[in-house]
C-alpha cells in the first residue's frame, strides 16, 4: 500500500546551517506530495507541496522537489533559524481522499 | 470562521467513560477529516465526511469509535468506553471539496485517559 518514510529525528543543528530532511514514498501513480510543519504548541500547517513530477514546492526558504525516479521529496533549507524549530511531516495525498503521513522529524536549532 | 476549530482543547477522562470531541470546519468546506496523532503510531487517518455521509470509515480503530456530521458542518467524534491506548491528540481537517488535496487542520484535542 501507499506509505511515506522519512528521516528519523531528532535533528539538531546550529543556526545558519544547511538542512536536509529525507523523505521517500511508495504509491501507485503519482500522488501530490506535501511537507507539513507543527510548531511547538500549534496545529499542523501546510509548509509546501508539489502536485506532479519535477515540481518544486517552496515556502519560507524551504524547498522540496518531486523526484519520481527516486520516489523522493527531500526537504531543504540553505540557512536555518531558531524559529524553524518544529516537527516536520512528509506526506502524500491518497486517491482515497486521505493524507498519509510520515512519522515526523523533530528539528531543533541552536542559537 | 477563519480556520478549523476544535473543542475541547484538552480532555482528561477516566477509563471506561465516553467522550465527545467536536470539530467546526472552515465555512464552505464540504469535506471533513479526522486524524489521530499518538506516540508510536504517528499521524493516522480515522474517517472522512463528504457532506453528511462518511464514504471511508476504514481508519476507525474499533467499534468504540464513531463519528457523525450534521448539516454538512460540525462533526462529533465519539469514543465509548475509553481505554488508555485511546490517549492521543485528535486532529480535524477540512477541505473545500472531496478530492481537493489541500486540507486545513485544526489545533487538535488532546485526550488523556487515566
Amino acid at each position: 500500500g501507499n506509505s511515506v518514510t522519512q528521516m528519523e529525528g531528532p535533528v539538531t543543528l546550529s543556526e545558519e546551517a544547511f538542512l536536509t530532511i529525507n523523505c521517500t514514498y511508495t504509491a501507485t501513480g503519482y500522488p501530490s506530495l506535501f511537507w507539513y510543519v507543527q510548531y511547538p504548541g500549534e496545529g499542523l500547517q501546510l509548509l509546501l507541496k508539489a502536485t506532479k513530477a519535477d515540481d518544486k514546492g517552496s515556502n519560507k526558504g524551504f524547498e522540496a522537489t518531486y523526484r519520481k525516479e527516486t520516489t523522493s521529496f527531500h526537504l531543504e533549507k540553505g540557512s536555518v533559524q531558531v524559529s524553524d524549530s518544529a516537527v516536520y511531516f512528509c506526506a502524500q495525498y491518497s486517491s482515497a481522499s486521505k493524507i498519509i503521513f510520515g512519522s515526523g522529524t523533530r528539528l531543533s536549532i541552536r542559537p | 470562521g477563519a480556520g478549523v476549530s476544535q473543542s475541547p482543547s484538552n480532555k482528561v477522562t477516566e477509563k471506561g467513560k465516553d467522550v465527545e470531541l467536536r470539530c467546526d470546519p472552515i465555512s464552505g468546506h464540504t469535506a471533513l477529516y479526522w486524524y489521530r496523532q499518538s506516540l508510536g503510531q504517528g499521524l493516522e487517518f480515522l474517517i472522512y465526511f463528504q457532506g453528511n455521509s462518511a464514504p471511508d470509515k476504514s481508519g476507525l480503530p474499533s467499534d468504540r469509535f464513531s463519528a457523525e456530521r450534521t448539516g454538512g458542518s460540525v462533526s462529533t467524534l465519539t469514543i465509548q468506553r475509553t481505554q488508555q491506548e485511546d490517549s492521543a491528540v485528535y486532529l480535524c481537517a477540512s477541505s473545500y471539496r472531496e478530492g481537493d488535496n489541500e486540507q486545513f487542520f485544526g489545533p487538535g484535542t488532546r485526550l488523556t485517559v487515566l
